[in-house]
């Protein structure tokens, strides 16, 4: 199985701020790398796809970078309905994994 | 809008089998891989596997001998069965739609049905 790992594991920052997150693949996938963002009781929500393609309805405040093994979302002028856990996500192979999240919390 | 609605029991005792439905609704079942994702309390997303609209299946090998997932395309539906359960199946069970191509996101979820294990 294709291990993911996200860093950090849980991140404050204050409205209006940026952030960074990052996923790291234990082998190369390509670009088949995607983000999710999920709230407590709700589904989860498609935002990027193919490392950096947004997914539609997404705001433009949501971006994604990398190739291969490394990967970052970022997050800017951040607002309070964006504080929430994100997930990054391989779809290189099957068993598809997910990496164990990144609690986004207001500062 | 495609909506992804879970149903099924919220208690199940330990060794006997759970039965989920996932109902599809604002949308095709056809042409589409539909997921069964599980998140246990406090831990991460498990991927349990996947059922193409046409019957061919592929499970996550943790799990693969413990799993079914069947559709019926007339009613819209897919439904999982994992057999022998334990607390450690204990978890909120989302299912979840990709489209049937290679490394394609899941881009649709249902909300998740919480299913605890205990006697």
């Amino acid at each position: 199985d294709i291990q993911m790992t996200q860093s950090p594991s849980s991140l404050s920052a204050s409205v209006g701020g940026r952030v960074t997150i990052t996923c790291r693949a234990s082998q190369s996938i390509s670009s088949y790398l995607n983000w999710y963002q999920h709230k407590p009781g709700k589904a989860p929500k498609l935002l990027i796809y193919a490392t950096s393609s947004l997914q539609s309805g997404v705001p433009s405040k949501f971006s994604g970078s990398g190739s291969g093994t490394d990967f970052t979302l970022t997050i800017s002028s951040l607002q309070p309905e964006d504080f929430a856990t994100y997930y990054c996500q391989q779809s290189y192979s099957t068993p598809y994994t997910f990496g164990q999240g990144t609690k986004l919390e207001i500062k | 809008q495609v909506q992804l609605q879970e149903s099924g029991p919220g208690l199940v005792k330990p060794s006997e089998t759970l039965s989920l439905t996932c109902t599809v609704s604002g949308g095709s079942i056809s042409g589409y891989y539909w997921s069964w994702i599980r998140q246990p309390p406090g831990k991460g997303l498990e991927w349990i596997g996947y059922i193409y609209y046409s019957g061919s299946t592929n499970y996550n090998p943790s799990l693969k001998s413990r799993v079914t997932l069947s559709v019926d395309t007339s009613k819209k539906q897919f439904s999982l069965k994992v057999t022998s359960l334990t607390a450690a199946d204990t978890a909120v069970y989302h299912c979840v739609r990709s489209r049937a191509v290679a490394g394609d996101p899941f881009d649709y979820w249902g909300q998740g049905t919480l299913v605890t294990v205990s006697s």
